[in-house]
């Protein structure tokens, strides 16, 4: 594997389900980062995470918990979930929180029903 | 405040035709500028940068961009477009006061006709 990868690709979850999506980079980056992609808006950062530690949470509702388990995975936990949280979440790794190339992985297009 | 405006939503062009997508930014400090592209099903892919010296800046797959501070703008441009180039385009602005942080526009969709 090259890059950033994502898993799953696609996930239909419904209201009451827990689920994980999982963030993998292969590239020996320092910092990764969770992004929400919803149709005609730009993108939101949600969390940035530097050397595994959370370094900013951009008023994030709590149904949504990353995890930084090592600088080369990152894990986003649901909970909870709103029809309305239904988009393509994606992330990026760079090489340190200053550099400003961020590399992104594929998505997943997330559904709530 | 900082943001990014893409005024086009949506442009269509000509296989062949020349292509320029607009970026005009607001940032107090001293701007970094980023070109992204995205295809259906995909990540972002990253065109081009400008982070300072030459305002003209080249990228990949034919791509470039020119910084014009005294108008905020950093369009896009390319000289002939194919029909590979159909995607979704981003204009993004970070830099020393928003550590990493990059701000994105809302996209602009560019359809190829034959």
């Amino acid at each position: 594997e090259t890059g950033v990868t994502q898993t799953p690709r696609h996930l239909v979850m419904g209201m009451t389900n827990k689920k994980s999506l999982k963030c993998e980079q292969h590239l020996g980056h320092n910092a990764m980062y969770w992004y929400k992609q919803s149709a005609k808006k730009p993108l939101e950062l949600m969390f940035v995470y530097s050397l595994e530690e959370r370094v900013e949470n951009n008023s994030v509702p709590s149904r949504f918990s990353p995890e930084c388990p090592n600088s080369s995975h990152l894990f986003l936990h649901l909970h909870t979930l709103q029809p309305e949280d239904s988009a393509l979440y994606l992330c990026a790794s760079s090489p340190q929180r200053e550099a400003y190339e961020q590399f992104f992985g594929p998505g997943t297009r997330l559904t709530v029903l | 405040a900082q943001s990014v405006t893409q005024p086009d939503i949506h442009i269509t062009v000509s296989e062949g035709a020349s292509l320029e997508l607009r970026c005009n930014y607001s940032y107090g400090a001293t701007p970094y500028l980023f070109w992204y592209v995205q295809s259906p099903g995909q990540g972002l892919q990253l065109l081009l940068k400008y982070f300072s010296g030459d305002t003209l800046v080249q990228g990949i797959k034919g791509f470039e961009a020119e910084f014009k501070r005294s108008q905020s703008s950093f369009n896009l441009r390319k000289p002939s477009v194919h029909w590979s180039d159909a995607a979704e385009y981003f204009c993004a602005v970070g830099g020393s006061s928003n550590t990493g942080k990059l701000i994105f526009g809302q996209g602009t969709t560019l359809q190829v006709k034959p």
